[in-house]
């Protein structure tokens, strides 16, 4: 199966400044990786897919780049309900992985 | 709007069976697979494997045969989770996720609130 890992495992940041979290697959999965919001005690809440394509009713200042192997989800100017867990998933290969995820806390 | 509404938390002893419910409301049952997916305390998510809601035939990943069990009841736009013999490492949250294909890519779009599973003596 595919390895996903994420880093930094957290990461601290002012509100209103730009978070970059990465996540590399242990073999190519094209562009087929998925970013989640995780807040705790809730479900993960799918932000992109296709490795950039914002999902419905998700804000601009979320943006995903990368294929292959390297990927990057960018929140351009945190705001106070960003800070959360954030998860890659790829779907190229099944079994579907997650990463561990990334904590975004404030700084 | 489009929804999954899970069944509540459970407390079981080990040796014990649990059935989670998956209630969709908001969008036809059967165009969409259903996921299912663990996720135990502190640690990422872990999928389970999908049902096909229109056919009915479920795919287990590895790690998940034997005591995890797929269903459906499309009369109610329902799916279950059924896992029997529970030890203690099933303890989790498990999620249902409507899994979306589109444009050749493939995701989870919808997710329930999750249903925590607790496995204690």
């Amino acid at each position: 199966e595919i390895v996903m890992t994420q880093s930094p495992a957290t990461l601290t940041v002012s509100p209103g400044e730009r978070a970059t979290l990465s996540c590399r697959a242990s073999q190519s999965v094209s562009s087929n990786l998925a970013w989640y919001q995780q807040k705790p005690g809730q479900a993960p809440r799918l932000l992109i897919y296709g490795a950039s394509t914002r999902a419905t009713g998700i804000p601009a200042r979320f943006s995903g780049s990368g294929s292959g192997t390297e990927f990057t989800l960018t929140i351009s100017s945190l705001q106070s309900e960003d800070f959360a867990v954030y998860l890659c998933q790829q779907h190229n290969n099944w079994p579907l992985t997650f990463g561990g995820g990334t904590k975004v806390e404030i700084e | 709007q489009e929804q999954l509404v899970q069944s509540g938390s459970e407390l079981k002893k080990p040796g014990a069976s649990v059935k989670v419910s998956c209630k969709a409301s908001g969008y036809p049952f059967t165009s969409f697979a259903m996921n299912w997916v663990r996720q135990a305390p502190g640690q990422g998510p872990e999928w389970m494997g999908w049902i096909n809601t229109n056919l009915g035939n479920p795919t287990y990943a590895q790690g998940f045969t034997g005591r995890f069990v797929f269903s459906l009841d499309t009369s109610v736009s329902t799916a279950y989770l059924q896992i029997s013999d529970l030890k203690a490492e099933d303890t989790a949250v498990y999620f249902c996720g409507r899994g979306r294909a589109a444009g050749g890519y493939y995701y989870m779009d919808v997710w329930g609130k999750g249903t925590t599973v607790t496995v204690s003596s």
